[in-house]
């Protein structure tokens, strides 16, 4: 089966642009989440995907934003960027599904974006 | 989500078992310990996960105390290819979120 995808795999973008990073999830998994990783504050959760619907969302400036697709395919998307947004983003999958449980999580190789 | 407390950084020599501590003295009785490693800049990878019983697969062992205030990864004949940031995650199995609380991990080096 094959793991979690995510591309690009590198970008390099200009502040003031956006950015749109997409992440295809493990077969059968229906919850993706995304994360940013940087060397200041580590890796950070961003927001979670479950049923083309947002779950759950962390600390992140508006400018970050997310959508799921029918088949659970995820984009996320980094309005205006800043120097600061450049990061790994991760994305991962699990099984999701509703009901008290702890899925496995999966990750991506992530995304490396560089804002100049 | 109980907060977790690692070493920063760990040295095994090749060959040796790799045993990685974690602290989660605030845990509650509904939350799993995670293992998750990080190779350079790749997505972190899942070890190994467990409530209050010792786990092991194919990876490694994973031993929890009996009070669940600390648990230990176990690798047990460390590589090369093993030097990683190791994250200890505590997580609720009653809250239906896949967000995981990263801390910043143990850096282990194994060396030849």
């Amino acid at each position: 089966k094959a793991g979690v995808t995510q591309t690009p795999r590198y970008l390099i973008k200009t502040r003031g642009q956006q950015v749109t990073l997409s992440c295809s999830p493990i077969s059968g998994h229906r919850s993706v989440s995304w994360y940013q990783q940087t060397p200041g504050q580590g890796l950070q959760f961003l927001f979670e995907y479950f049923s083309e619907t947002q779950r759950n969302k962390g600390n992140f400036p508006g400018r970050f934003s997310g959508r799921q697709f029918s088949n659970s395919r995820s984009e996320m998307n980094v309005s205006t960027l800043e120097l600061g947004d450049s990061a790994l983003y991760l994305c991962a999958s699990s099984l999701g599904g509703a009901g008290v449980s702890t899925d496995t999580q999966y990750f991506g190789p992530g995304t490396r974006l560089t804002v100049l | 989500d109980a907060k977790t407390t690692q070493p920063t950084s760990m040295d095994c020599a090749e060959g040796r078992a790799a045993n990685l501590p974690c602290n989660h003295s605030t845990i509650s009785g509904n939350e799993y310990v995670y293992w998750y490693r990080q190779i350079h800049s790749q997505g972190p990878q899942y070890i190994i996960h467990g409530l209050k019983n010792n786990e092991t697969n194919e990876m490694a062992s994973l031993i929890i105390t009996e009070d669940r205030k600390s648990s230990t990864l176990i690798l047990p004949h460390a590589t090369l290819r093993d030097t990683a940031v190791y994250y200890c995650i505590v997580r609720s199995r009653r809250v239906r979120t896949d967000k995981l609380i990263f801390g910043t991990g143990t850096r282990l080096q194994v060396f030849p």
